[in-house]
C-alpha cells in the first residue's frame, strides 16, 4: 500500500526555519512528480510547491518563492521542504502528495496525513 | 496566472437531490482540471482528474464535464457521506492553483 509519510512540523518564531520530510513506500518513488499543498486552520487547500521525478524541475507558488526550496533523495524515498524566512501567514497543515501518474496532469491520488507548522512568537 | 473560481461557495441539499458545482478557469485550461473531495477532518481524496475521468473507486454517481474554462462536478443522488468540501485544481502547469471550493451539506 502507498504510504505518505510527513515529519518535522511544530512551532516556529516568525523568521525561522523548518525543514519538512515525507517518507514515502509502497510504490516506486522515483517515477512520480511530487509535491506539497498546504491548509491554513479553516481555509482551504492552496498548492505550495512541486517537484519532477528526478529532482531536476521544481515549482514554487509565489507566496513561497524565494523562501522555501523542495527536493528529494530517490535513494531515500524522502521528499523534503526546506522553509526559510518563515512568516504568520505560513501557518497550516502541510500535505506531501503524490501524482497520479508518472506523466503528470492527473492530480495526486495519494496525501500524507499532514504535519502542523505553527509560526508564532 | 490562471485563477480558479468555484461556485456555489457552499450549498444545502436533500439526500437524493443531484447536485451541481462549477468551476471557472481565467484562461484556457483543455481539460486538465481535478476534483477533491475533502470530508471534515481528513485529508483530500481525488475524485475526477483530466476533467471528466473517475478516479479509480469513486463511486459513479460523481461525474466530471467541461473543458476550456468551464468545468462542472455533479453528484447524481446526494448520500450522507457526501458531506464534505469539494475543490477543483488545474493540473498542468504551474502554478497549479486550487478554487476556493464549495461546501456540501444535507437540508
Amino acid at each position: 500500500d502507498v504510504q505518505l509519510v510527513e515529519s518535522g512540523g511544530g512551532l516556529v518564531q516568525p523568521g525561522g526555519s523548518l525543514r519538512l520530510s515525507c517518507a514515502a513506500s509502497g510504490f516506486t518513488f522515483s517515477t512520480y512528480a511530487m509535491g506539497w499543498v498546504r491548509q491554513a486552520p479553516g481555509k482551504g487547500l492552496e498548492w505550495v510547491s512541486t517537484i519532477n521525478a528526478g529532482g531536476t524541475a521544481t515549482y514554487y507558488a509565489d507566496s513561497v518563492k524565494g523562501r522555501f526550496t523542495i527536493s528529494r533523495d530517490n535513494s531515500k524515498n524522502a521528499l523534503y521542504l526546506q522553509m526559510d524566512s518563515l512568516r504568520a501567514e505560513d501557518t497550516a497543515i502541510y500535505y506531501c502528495a503524490k501524482e497520479t501518474r508518472p506523466q503528470g496532469a492527473a492530480g495526486s491520488d495519494y496525501w500524507g496525513q499532514g504535519t502542523l507548522v505553527t509560526v508564532s512568537s | 496566472d490562471i485563477e480558479m473560481t468555484q461556485s456555489p461557495s457552499s450549498l444545502s441539499a436533500s439526500v437524493g437531490d443531484r447536485v451541481t458545482i462549477t468551476c471557472r478557469a481565467s484562461q484556457d485550461i483543455r481539460n486538465h482540471l481535478v476534483w477533491y473531495q475533502q470530508k471534515p477532518g481528513k485529508v483530500p481524496e481525488l475524485l475526477i482528474y483530466a476533467a471528466s475521468t473517475l478516479q479509480s473507486g469513486v463511486p459513479s454517481r460523481f461525474s466530471g464535464s467541461g473543458s476550456g474554462t468551464d468545468f462542472t462536478l455533479t453528484i447524481s443522488s446526494l448520500q450522507p457521506e457526501d458531506v464534505a468540501t469539494y475543490y477543483c485544481q488545474k493540473h498542468n502547469t504551474a502554478p497549479l492553483t486550487f478554487g476556493g471550493g464549495t461546501k456540501v451539506e444535507i437540508k
